[in-house]
């Protein structure tokens, strides 16, 4: 099984570039997630969706887009690049959602860099 | 508000000796808790996870963790370190009364030889 996939799995943008992230789950699960991960802070919940066609906003959501057209994608887009948004991205998801004793499953990140 | 703390960003064990990292959290009710391991370039994989019932609880690849809640705390163990165990680890809280997860800022483990 794949499990969560996500492409690319590095990049490099200059400021003010644009580019999506994708995210793909072949689980059916219904919440799916993007996190972003820096240093000596953990997992940051960015965007969030609850099922097809829904997102909600996270924790840190201030210069990130996101769609959930179909139920198995959650794309994450950036319109506009910033160095500070240089991270670690991780993908996840989870069965069913609305209950967090659901553990997460985690995609292999993608390695964003702004210059 | 919920919270997760992990005291150390660093420890190093050597191979063979005993592990515990340590996690304290802040939660108003009986809280879901995990331990994720994330080895390098790798997304993050549940270890153990404890709701209920015994306050010990068995993981993969031979971790433990115990709930205690007079001390906040859901501590990992491991009796003997490999070294392949070396990689960053996460304590995180689930609210019962949704979906979020809060994530603390990781322990990174190193084991010498």
């Amino acid at each position: 099984n794949a499990g969560v996939t996500q492409t690319p799995k590095f990049r490099v943008l200059k400021t003010g570039q644009s580019m999506t992230l994708l995210c793909a789950q072949d689980m059916n699960h219904e919440y799916m997630y993007w996190y972003r991960q820096d240093p000596g802070m953990g997992l940051r919940l960015i965007h969030y969706s609850v099922g097809e066609g829904t997102t909600a906003k996270g924790e840190v959501p201030d210069g990130y887009n996101v769609s959930r057209l179909k139920k198995q994608n959650f794309l994450l887009g950036l319109e506009s690049a910033a160095p500070s948004q240089t991270s670690v991205y991780f993908c996840a998801s989870t069965p069913r959602g609305g209950k967090s004793d659901e553990q997460q499953h985690f995609g292999d990140g993608t390695r964003l860099s702004i210059l | 508000a919920q919270s997760v703390t992990q005291p150390d960003i660093h420890i190093t064990v050597s191979e063979g000796a005993s592990l515990e990292l340590r996690c304290n959290y802040s939660y108003g009710a009986t809280p879901y808790l995990f331990w994720y391991v994330q080895s390098p370039g790798q997304g993050l994989q549940l270890l153990l996870k404890y709701f209920s019932g015994d306050t010990l609880v068995q993981g993969i690849k031979g971790f433990e963790a115990e709930f205690k809640r007079s001390q906040s705390s859901f501590n990992l163990r491991k009796p003997s370190v490999h070294w392949s165990d070396a990689a960053e680890y996460f304590c995180a809280v689930g609210n019962t009364g949704g979906f979020k997860t809060i994530f603390g800022a990781g322990t990174r483990l190193f084991v010498k030889a």
